[in-house]
């Protein structure tokens, strides 16, 4: 079974700072694509990033970035100069590619708090 | 960008009532994916259509049944709701890999219903 493991249920960072939020997936596929959605308190889903596991380098998206480790199996989040609009959950999610499975596997969630 | 459409946000209903929720996907996206979350939990897969035919089914209740359109909107029918039902229920949308045969690899979210049982 394939599954996404967020250890951390909640975080809190100062405002300006950067917080790196982990994630861990189980898979035997060896094609796959992970992302990090944020869920605000509007309960939009929102994409964040983008990773795809053939794909060494690490994925950016201006003040967010992660880091892929593929053998560890290991995708975490950092968000650089945090920001009060970045309080969220943020989710990491996982799918396999190939095949008709095309349903996002989630965490848990960790919930981040940017303190003034 | 056009975004996924859901409707209605809303929704209020008494046990053992039917509900129907709208997805109305990104312009030239052909697969659609609704998911449930409840309270505090992550969300969880319940069925997925690509080009109208069920693509692949989750945990949906046997009382659950959805379908996809010609115009590739997708509505989920809810019947003899019970308490447990009361959620946010997303609809995503994708477009099919058509050169590698495989599902594509992002979803886009909608804004959610909020179906509240009572």
């Amino acid at each position: 079974a394939q599954t996404v493991t967020q250890s951390q249920p909640e975080m809190s960072v100062q405002e300006a700072e950067t917080v790196t939020l982990s994630c861990t997936y189980d898979t035997s596929e060896n094609n796959y694509y992970l992302f990090w959605y944020k869920q605000p308190p509007s309960r939009q889903m929102i994409l964040v990033i983008r990773q795809e596991a053939y794909k060494q380098q690490n994925a950016t998206e201006n003040r967010f970035s992660v880091n892929f480790q593929k053998a560890a199996k290991s995708f975490s989040l950092k968000i650089s100069d945090s920001q009060l609009g970045d309080t969220a959950m943020y989710f990491c999610a996982f799918i396999p590619v190939g095949g008709s499975q095309g349903n996002l596997i989630f965490g848990k969630g960790t919930k981040l708090s940017v303190k003034p | 960008a056009a975004g996924v459409i859901q409707s209605p946000r809303h929704l209020i209903k008494e046990k053992r009532e039917t509900a129907t929720l709208k997805c109305y996907p990104i312009p030239r996206h052909d697969t659609v994916y609704w998911y449930q979350q409840g309270p505090g939990q992550d969300p969880q897969f319940l069925i997925s259509f690509y080009e109208k035919m069920q693509s692949d089914k989750g945990s949906i209740p046997d009382r659950f049944s959805a379908q996809q359109f010609s115009d590739y909107h997708s509505e989920l029918n809810m019947s003899s709701l019970e308490l447990g039902d009361s959620a946010l229920y997303f609809c995503a949308s994708s477009s099919w890999g058509r050169s590698s045969g495989q599902a594509s690899d992002t979803q886009y979210f909608g804004p959610g219903t909020r179906l509240t049982v009572l």
